[in-house]
């Protein structure tokens, strides 16, 4: 069955170090992936998403993911972390072949000290 | 601007009662979802359509229904089935279903008196 696992529950930088959120992922095929975040209180803004070509993944607000088939993994980066970035992260898998089901992981909340 | 709108932003309800959540969207997409999100538990899907007048039972359907009369309007109505609906609720839509991606609404929280 399709997952994803989200290790890290909180994690805590300091204005201007760089971050790291983890995403491993477990689905047969190669999957659709997605990076989502939300500030307290709301929806949900897609930062990227990853469905083939590049495994390096450009997306908004100076977020890059790299995708990687032989560890199953999408973890999102950011050379330097900003007070606004503080928000919760989540990961998603979609499935190709028309299926409708997107799984998300448990979230990564991040905290941005000054 | 084109985007998904829910309302109410809070929504209280009382023992035994029925509540609706709305869901609107101007995109033109054909599928939409509903989706629970309680603290540490990430996203659940409740329900989805992926074409007007037809919906789907997501992973945790029971004590929720929907209807999907216009391609742009998919209301949740949480009724006194669902005994823990205290909950943020996310509506989703997407262009077709399940190979783009999907965008989100602003969210409603609904909280029991």
């Amino acid at each position: 069955a399709q997952s994803v696992t989200q290790p890290d529950i909180h994690i805590t930088v300091s204005e201007g170090a760089s971050l790291e959120l983890r995403c491993n992922y477990s689905y047969g095929a190669t999957p659709y992936l997605f990076w989502y975040v939300q500030s307290p209180g709301q929806g949900l803004q897609l930062l990227l998403k990853y469905f083939s070509g590049d495994t390096l993944v450009q997306g908004i607000k100076g977020f890059e993911a790299e995708f990687k088939r032989s560890q199953s993994s999408f973890n999102l980066r950011k050379p330097s972390v900003h007070w606004s970035d503080a928000a919760e992260y989540f990961c998603a898998v979609g499935a190709p072949e028309g299926t409708y089901k997107y799984i998300f992981g448990t979230g990564t909340r991040l905290k941005v000290l000054a | 601007d084109g985007g998904i709108t829910q309302s109410p932003k809070y929504l209280f309800r009382k023992e035994g009662q029925n509540v609706t959540l709305s869901c609107e969207q101007n995109l033109n997409h054909d599928a939409m979802y509903w989706y629970r999100q309680d603290p540490g538990q990430g996203l659940r899907l409740i329900y989805y359509s992926q074409i007007v007048n037809d919906f789907q039972k997501g992973d945790i359907a029971e004590g929720y229904s929907v209807s999907r009369e216009k391609k742009e309007s998919f209301p949740l109505t949480v009724t006194s089935a669902q005994k823990n609906p205290t909950a943020f609720y996310l509506c989703a839509s997407s262009i077709y279903p399940g190979e783009e991606t999907q965008y989100f609404g602003p969210g409603t929280r609904l909280l029991v008196l």
